[in-house]
């Protein structure tokens, strides 16, 4: 059982709007401590998506924004394409400053 | 360029010990962190631990206490994962990720060690 509790799959159309959480608590992201997303397409090692909450790294589509907001976080991607099929993983810390991880989201595209 | 490289794939007995190295180049290596991460067959993400290339100081998750250790050679720019008394479920793919100093996220990854535990 993860630290983090995402949904264990999403779905949507072609150019639609999905939103995948990360719930945590008082103990890791409702401490303050930021939040970062992985992006692991089939067979693939997992890539830096979202760091620090909402930050982009170069050659990231804006399409993917991420929010936080208490002990929960959020990715959001729009303008969904086929390529965006993926599990998607939120990561922050505890309170000993150890990583903690999402169980991980599947996104597939309808 | 960043690039971490890993070992090659390993097969192991249940109780025996297994070494992974993480080859790095294209930046200063005490200057960032060094993750390890595994990745069960179809499951997700463990973090493991952390060391610090610069001064060896670590943190290991309590999950693997006592049987892990990580380690540095800052004379060839590598990082060392070792697992011991290997059990079914240390069958994994393992990962060495580099820890960006500014927002502490994994921002570059190694291609993945496949640790095969059998009997």
């Amino acid at each position: 059982q993860s630290v983090l509790t995402q949904p264990p799959s999403v779905s949507g159309a072609p150019g639609q709007r999905v939103t995948i959480s990360c719930t945590g608590s008082s103990s890791n992201i409702g401490t303050g401590y930021d939040v970062h997303w992985y992006q692991q397409l089939p067979g693939t090692v997992p890539t830096l998506l979202v760091y620090g909450n909402t930050n982009r790294p170069s050659g990231v589509p804006d399409r993917f924004s991420g929010s936080k907001s208490g002990a929960s976080a959020s990715l959001v991607i729009t303008g969904l394409q086929a390529e965006d099929e993926a599990i998607y993983y939120c990561q922050s810390y505890d309170s000993t400053l150890n990583v903690v991880f999402g169980g991980g989201t599947r996104l597939t595209v309808l | 360029q960043f690039q971490l490289a890993q070992s090659g794939a390993e097969v192991k007995k249940p109780g025996a010990s297994v070494q992974v190295s993480c080859k790095t180049s294209g930046y200063t290596f005490t200057s960032h962190n060094i993750n390890w991460v595994r990745q069960a067959p179809g499951q997700g993400l463990e973090w493991m631990g952390w060391i610090s290339p610069s001064d060896g100081f670590t943190g290991y998750s309590q999950n693997l206490q006592g049987r892990v250790t990580l380690t540095t050679d800052a004379s060839t720019s590598t990082a060392y994962l070792e697992l011991r008394s290997l059990r079914s479920d240390d069958t994994a793919i393992y990962y060495c990720a580099r820890e960006s100093s500014h927002s502490g996220s994994f921002d570059y990854w190694g291609q993945g060690t496949l640790v095969t535990v059998s009997s």
